[in-house]
């Protein structure tokens, strides 16, 4: 049974810093790419970043480039995001995603999420 | 950058046929994913690739994609059903972007 299990979110203040994780099971992890998606409060579905099966490549939305790094340990079966600069408008549910299959491909399995809250 | 679009709201009595649609600039060229997300839980892809489904999914979900508009079709709709429905493609300019989300209230 596939499993993401994320973790690290929280109450953070305005330009602090958080890294987020996720567990991968139930699949072959450095076989997939990877992906982070949020959703602010009452909000839709953001797309964050992605990183290829290797990891050798990442991606990222326009809002969080330069400020978050996506990053994977496929020795662990756990893909990492780390943002820092953090702002208001990045309080939101994280997901992560495991991407289907080839690159890019839709997000076949999803994370329950963990709550990224930023206030001062 | 690609926009897609999405009514906010769609109602429909139980064993009647839902349909959702996404407008995107040529989005016929494009293929299209559809994911469902019931309140509080995570997202679930329901279709993919325009028309096909993950294994688990009901037959009654289905998708069709031309010009500038996507449809999913829930056919036989169920309360169960209820729930917010995103779309989703890909685009070299923009990587993934998704639809606005349509929610779905079965009457």
């Amino acid at each position: 049974e596939v499993q993401l299990l994320e973790s690290g979110g929280g109450l953070v203040q305005p330009g602090g810093s958080l890294r987020l994780s996720c567990a991968a099971s139930g699949f072959m992890f450095s076989n997939h790419a990877m992906t982070w998606v949020r959703q602010a409060p009452g909000k839709g579905l953001q797309w964050v970043s992605s990183v290829t099966a290797s990891g050798f490549s990442t991606y990222y939305a326009d809002s969080v480039k330069g400020r978050f790094t996506i990053s994977r340990d496929n020795s662990r079966n756990t893909l990492f995001l780390q943002m820092n600069s953090l702002r208001a408008d990045d309080t939101a549910v994280y997901y992560c995603a495991k991407e289907l299959a080839g690159d890019p491909s839709p997000f076949d399995y999803w994370g329950q999420g963990t709550l990224v809250t930023v206030s001062s | 950058s690609y926009f897609l679009t999405q009514a906010p709201s769609v109602s429909v009595a139980p064993g009647q046929t839902a349909r959702i649609t996404c407008d995107g600039n040529n989005i016929g060229s494009k293929s299209v994913h559809w994911y469902q997300q019931r309140p509080g839980q995570a997202p679930v892809l329901v279709v993919y690739d325009g028309r096909d489904r993950p294994s688990g999914i009901p037959e009654r979900f289905a998708g069709s994609n031309s010009g500038n508009s996507a449809t999913l079709t829930i056919s036989r709709v169920e309360a169960g059903d209820e729930a917010d429905y995103y779309c989703q493609v890909w685009d070299s300019a923009s990587d993934w972007v998704f639809g606005g989300g349509t929610k779905v209230t079965v009457l």
